[in-house]
């Protein structure tokens, strides 16, 4: 079945320091999205990059889908201790299923 | 977007007995969906919620453990059978509009089973 790899599992950055998540499938994906768990919290959404190569930003996060598209990246420029939580990439195939799959998700702590 | 509550939000429960967890969305959606998370982990999938029917399960959830209702569009409910300490995670429904792909996830119910 298909998987989705990410790394790394645990990141620890000084406030200011930049952040970057990797996220590779083993199959081509339709789209991938990314979503952000804060501590105690559920996922929230973040985008959805459906295009090969495409980048899109929100203020300080870039995200970015491979010409492949079997990889996409989050980075996150001067992190600021609101972005402690987990950032998960969720690929997803082709078919109507709208079913994802999770990568193991990147625990991001931000000493201030 | 959508609104998803969840009940009860957390238990604690005694092997070998069984847990209905509920599922409440605001909007009228196509797909809804039961996940686990155990603590500090990734979201593994354990079904499809489908309306009037029965679910579509991931590889290693069989029905007979975890069987889910979806009477309507809005509402699903996931039960945890016969339960074991192995069964202590945390439970989150999700849910995607219709022709939208993103997920909207409730708050997850916390359990442990002693």
């Amino acid at each position: 079945g298909q998987q989705v790899m990410q790394i790394p599992q645990y990141q620890h950055v000084q406030e200011g320091e930049d952040f970057t998540t990797y996220c590779n499938s083993s199959t081509t994906l339709s789209n991938i999205q990314w979503y952000k768990q804060r501590p105690g919290g559920h996922p929230v959404f973040l985008i959805q990059l459906v295009k090969s190569g495409e980048v899109k930003k929100q203020k300080r996060l870039t995200f970015q889908f491979g010409e492949a598209k079997k990889n996409s990246s989050l980075h996150i420029t001067a992190t600021q201790t609101t972005d402690v939580g987990t950032d998960f990439c969720a690929g997803r195939s082709g078919g109507s299923n709208y079913k994802l799959t999770f990568g193991k998700g990147t625990l991001l702590t931000v000493n201030p | 977007s959508a609104v998803i509550s969840q009940k009860p939000s957390r238990d604690i429960c005694q092997r070998g007995t069984s847990l209905t967890i509920q599922c409440q969305v605001d909007s009228q959606v196509t797909m809804m969906f039961w996940y686990r998370q155990q603590p500090g982990q990734s979201l593994t999938l354990i079904a499809t919620a489908n309306q009037g029917s029965e679910a579509t399960y991931e590889s290693g959830f069989v029905i007979d453990k975890f069987p889910i209702s979806r009477p309507n569009l809005t509402f699903s409910t996931l039960t945890v059978s016969n339960m074991s300490p192995e069964d202590s995670s945390i439970y989150l429904c999700s849910a995607s509009l219709a022709g939208v792909e993103t997920q909207y996830f409730g708050p997850g119910t916390r359990l442990l089973v002693l």
